[in-house]
């Protein structure tokens, strides 16, 4: 499978633990991009990286969050001393260089935070 | 005011139905325009992206109306594999950050 993909699928911690996922991108892409999603919404933008460099990120992206991406390869989103409102699916997205903006998605991360 | 809007829905069409999906966006300067379809507890996948002139594919029309910032989605002789969210998103003028908006529910009913 050449596409996005996201480990580990479900997580479920408890409030004050830290948690990291992985993202894998499609090997050619070299922007990335993370995402929350709440049930009932679309998914909101966290942060954007070209190779390893992070130019943008929301104001959603708390300092419990953080995000890095060493070698403009996978990427990893931590976010340390977790609370209940985290819970949510966080998705990775990776888009190519060939001039459009299409972006295709990992299957996610659905964090539950008890 | 959010940078896209979309009505939630739901919409529940009979088979064989046409249906039509409105999204509004704030940002003038917004240069790309996508519909995603996303099922329950999967990912977002692109649908189409949407052209200034309008694009179809098979059974699926976008269209852009920049004057007055809305992007449509029309679905003819619908499915029942059409049922599904629906997700408007449009790129912020840098390019690098995108909107969704929060998805229209469409059921198609046998």
């Amino acid at each position: 499978d050449t596409g996005v993909s996201q480990d580990p699928r479900h997580k479920i911690t408890k409030r004050g633990q830290n948690v990291t996922f992985r993202c894998d991108p499609i090997s050619e892409h070299n922007r990335l991009y993370w995402y929350r999603q709440t049930l009932g919404q679309g998914p909101e933008f966290l942060t954007y990286f070209q190779n390893e460099a992070q130019l943008e990120k929301s104001r959603l992206l708390s300092d419990r969050f953080s995000a890095e991406r060493p070698k403009g390869s996978f990427s990893t989103l931590e976010i340390q001393r977790t609370e209940q409102g985290d819970s949510a699916m966080y998705l990775c997205a990776s888009r190519g260089t060939s001039g459009t903006y299409e972006q295709y998605f990992g299957p996610g991360t659905r964090l539950t935070v008890t | 005011r959010k940078e896209v809007e979309q009505d939630p829905g739901p919409f529940n069409v009979p088979e064989g139905a046409t249906v039509a999906f409105n999204c509004t966006y704030s940002n003038s300067a917004s240069q790309s325009f996508f519909w995603y379809r996303q099922d329950c507890r999967k990912e977002p996948k692109l649908l189409m992206s949407v052209y200034s002139s309008g694009n179809e594919d098979g059974r699926f029309t976008a269209q852009l109306n920049r004057a007055s910032q809305y992007i449509s989605l029309l679905i003819r002789d619908s499915k029942l594999s059409d049922s599904a969210t629906y997700l408007c998103v449009v790129n912020k003028n840098t390019g690098n950050q995108f909107y969704f908006g929060t998805g229209t529910s469409l059921t198609v009913i046998p």
